[in-house]
């Protein structure tokens, strides 16, 4: 059974940093492309980056676009999302997921439980 | 503004039929695949649809996806009261390189 299990989120003032991750398990984990969307508060769902499997190929919505860095380790099946300059935007609930045989540009076929960001006002 | 717009809501009542649009661009649902998500309140998303029209092992056949051009819709048949949910349409946007996702229908079982 594929499982994807967030973990770092928390409360952090404007203009900090937090670095996510994703440990995942089930699945060949270098052979999939992986992705962070966001959920604010009563809001949708929010594409944030995506970064392909073996090659490291990064994509970033331009919300967050030269502050967070989305990067993988696979010797530990992990994903990680660092963020930068956080802004009080930024909160929201943080979902890492696994993209199917399409890559980047397919769709998710599996999501994590989520973690939460908060960036008080 | 999403670039990628849906109804905001909609409903039906048990055993009805209803159908949710999305409508895109060139760009993104007129040139790559459309991926559909339901999400509970309080929940994470699931993968309902794949593939403009594709569903995954243990998604009832009751739903369905189809596709026109820049437009898609899901349609749900004999609808039941826990489909209610916020309903959500994905495709990757050429112009952006990046996914997009439209806005949302809140799905409501009168």
């Amino acid at each position: 059974e594929v499982q994807l299990l967030e973990s770092g989120g928390g409360l952090v003032q404007p203009g900090g940093s937090l670095r996510l991750s994703c440990a995942a398990s089930g699945f060949i984990f270098s052979s999939f492309a992986l992705t962070w969307v966001r959920q604010a508060p009563g809001k949708g769902l929010e594409w944030v980056s995506s970064i392909s499997g073996s090659d490291n190929n990064t994509y970033y919505a331009d919300s967050v676009k030269g502050r967070f860095i989305i990067s993988r380790d696979n010797s530990k099946n992990t994903l990680y999302l660092q963020m930068n300059s956080l802004r009080v935007e930024d909160t929201a609930v943080y979902y890492c997921a696994k993209l199917g045989h399409l890559g980047p540009r397919g769709g998710v076929d599996v999501w994590g439980h989520g973690t939460t960001v908060t960036v008080p006002s | 503004q999403s670039v990628v717009t849906q109804p905001p809501s909609a409903s039906g009542t048990p055993g009805q039929r209803v159908t949710i649009s999305c409508s895109g661009s060139s760009s993104n649902i007129g040139s790559n695949f459309v991926y559909w998500y339901q999400q509970v309140p309080g929940s994470a998303p699931k993968l309902l649809i794949y593939r403009n029209d594709q569903r995954p092992s243990g998604v009832p056949d009751r739903f369905s996806g189809s596709k026109s051009g820049t437009s898609v819709s899901l349609a749900i048949s004999g609808l039941r009261s826990e489909d209610e949910a916020d309903y959500y349409c994905a495709a990757w946007d050429d112009s952006l390189s990046g996914s997009v996702f439209g806005g949302g229908t809140k799905l409501t079982v009168l």
